[in-house]
């Protein structure tokens, strides 16, 4: 139990486009979803805290209308990096944590995307 | 502002032989809850060991386990027995139940080698 999958693994894309990376829990639903950025041999970088419905929380320093969240569901929430430069080019990871069922009370981690710009 | 620190930037061990690392941090908090997350080179984040504030006994998960000294702001990871499959680098996590909802706060990790 406890899974959560990120689409996609991988990314390329060319400067100046938008790129979306969705977050799924697999085995249960998701009252919080947690979207992190992390540099090579560096320690994971809160971006936002998003709510099933409503509006995400962005750390400060995070530009919210570069980086739009969107948490439709208890089990979806998605990441756009809109006009997309070489310096987003980043290793992106989701987190989940579970409503009910398995330790309710624990963030679960997707597998991460990594998203390079040209 | 809570605060995590792992003071071993990277830490070795043999096969078989015992390893602590260390992660001190401060908050004025009472409740809360300690994690260890893993990660490999995979770079997939994995949960090890978490451990609530409330709770004196230490928490124990197989080989995993850790020395939580609440007073002093302590929770120790000691993985025996070690095996090949440990090396990663280790994140010590820490989570208010008091404020800022259920967001984590990370340490700078551990990067645990394993020698065969």
């Amino acid at each position: 139990g406890a899974v959560v999958s990120q689409h996609p693994s991988r990314v390329i894309c060319k400067s100046g486009t938008s790129v979306k990376i969705e977050c799924r829990s697999l085995d249960f639903q998701a009252t919080t979803m947690f979207w992190y950025r992390q540099f090579p041999k560096k320690s994971l970088m809160l971006m936002a805290t998003s709510n099933e419905g409503s509006k995400a929380t962005y750390e400060q320093g995070v530009e919210k209308d570069k980086f739009l969240i969107n948490h439709a569901s208890l089990t979806l929430s998605t990441l756009t990096v809109t006009s997309a430069h070489p310096e987003d080019s980043s290793f992106y990871i989701c987190s989940a944590r579970a409503l009910a069922g398995v330790p309710w009370d624990t963030q679960y981690f997707g597998p991460g995307t990594r998203l390079t710009v040209l | 502002a809570q605060t995590v620190t792992q003071s071993q930037p990277e830490m070795s061990v043999q096969e078989a032989e015992t390893v602590t690392l260390s992660c001190t941090y401060d908050t004025s908090e009472s409740d809360y809850y300690l994690f260890w997350y893993k990660q490999p080179p995979s770079r997939q984040m994995i949960l090890v060991i978490r451990q609530e504030a409330y709770k004196q006994q230490n928490a124990t998960e197989n080989r995993f386990s850790v020395n939580f000294q609440k007073a002093a702001k302590s929770f120790s990871l000691k993985i025996s027995d070690s095996q090949l499959g440990d090396a990663a680098m280790y994140f010590c996590a820490y989570r208010s139940e008091q404020t800022s909802g259920s967001r984590l706060t990370f340490g700078e990790g551990t990067q645990l080698t394993v020698n065969p």
